[in-house]
């Protein structure tokens, strides 16, 4: 069973800084590229960063270049994103997604909260 | 890169088709072959249920079915169940391995 578990959401202050982490199991991990997607509170989702299986291409929303990073751990199957100078509008469930033989983001996890606030 | 267009809300009685939009430009929707749904109920993962304008995942219901004329996208939900009631969002390959999502429509089976 193909599982993407993240962690690490929360609250942080305004300009604060926030690292997420989502760990893979039940698929060949290497062999995929990762996303992580976002759905802001009523809102729909929305793509934020993706990471090539090697890790030697990323690419990033307008709405957070400059300012996320996204890397990956082969060994340890996991993707992450370091969330730097962050903004009420990035209150958001982020989630984890693969893409895969089947399309853009076959398998997603749950998802983690952040809350941007003061 | 903007949003793509879908209707906020879509409905339908139990067994009826309903059929969602999901409108872009010819720099998205229109350019490339490469549009995908998901299923998505609030507080689950959200689940691929149509990739590449109209290939269905193993093990997704045929009753879902996608295609695509121009720069409109569509989803096509037949025989409607209680349970297909979620949201459903649209996505588009945009170039340079990078994607955008359409606004989303919530599905109410009356």
């Amino acid at each position: 069973e193909v599982q993407l578990v993240e962690s690490g959401g929360g609250l942080v202050q305004p300009g604060g800084s926030l690292r997420l982490s989502c760990a893979v199991s039940g698929l060949t991990f290497s062999g995929y590229w990762m996303n992580w997607v976002r759905q802001a509170p009523g809102k729909g989702l929305e793509w934020v960063a993706n990471i090539k299986q090697d890790g030697s291409e990323i690419n990033y929303g307008d709405s957070v270049k400059g300012r996320f990073t996204i890397s990956r751990d082969n060994v340890k199957k996991s993707v992450f994103l370091q969330m730097n100078k962050l903004r009420a509008e990035d209150t958001a469930v982020y989630y984890c997604a693969s893409w895969g033989a089947d399309g853009p983001f076959d398998y997603w996890g749950q998802g983690t909260l952040v809350t941007v606030s003061s | 890169q903007s949003a793509l267009t879908q209707p906020a809300s879509v409905s339908g009685s139990p067994g009826q088709s309903i059929a969602i939009s999901c409108t872009g430009t010819s720099s998205d929707v229109g350019g490339y072959d490469h549009v995908s749904w998901y299923q998505h109920h609030p507080g689950k993962a959200p689940k691929l249920i149509i990739y590449d304008v109209a290939k269905r995942p193993s093990g997704v219901s045929n009753r879902f079915s996608g295609s695509k004329s121009g720069n409109t996208a569509s989803l096509t939900l037949s025989g409607l169940l209680p349970e297909d009631e979620a949201d459903y969002y649209c996505c588009s390959y945009v170039g340079g391995n990078t994607f955008v999502f359409g606004g989303g429509t919530k599905l109410t089976v009356l």
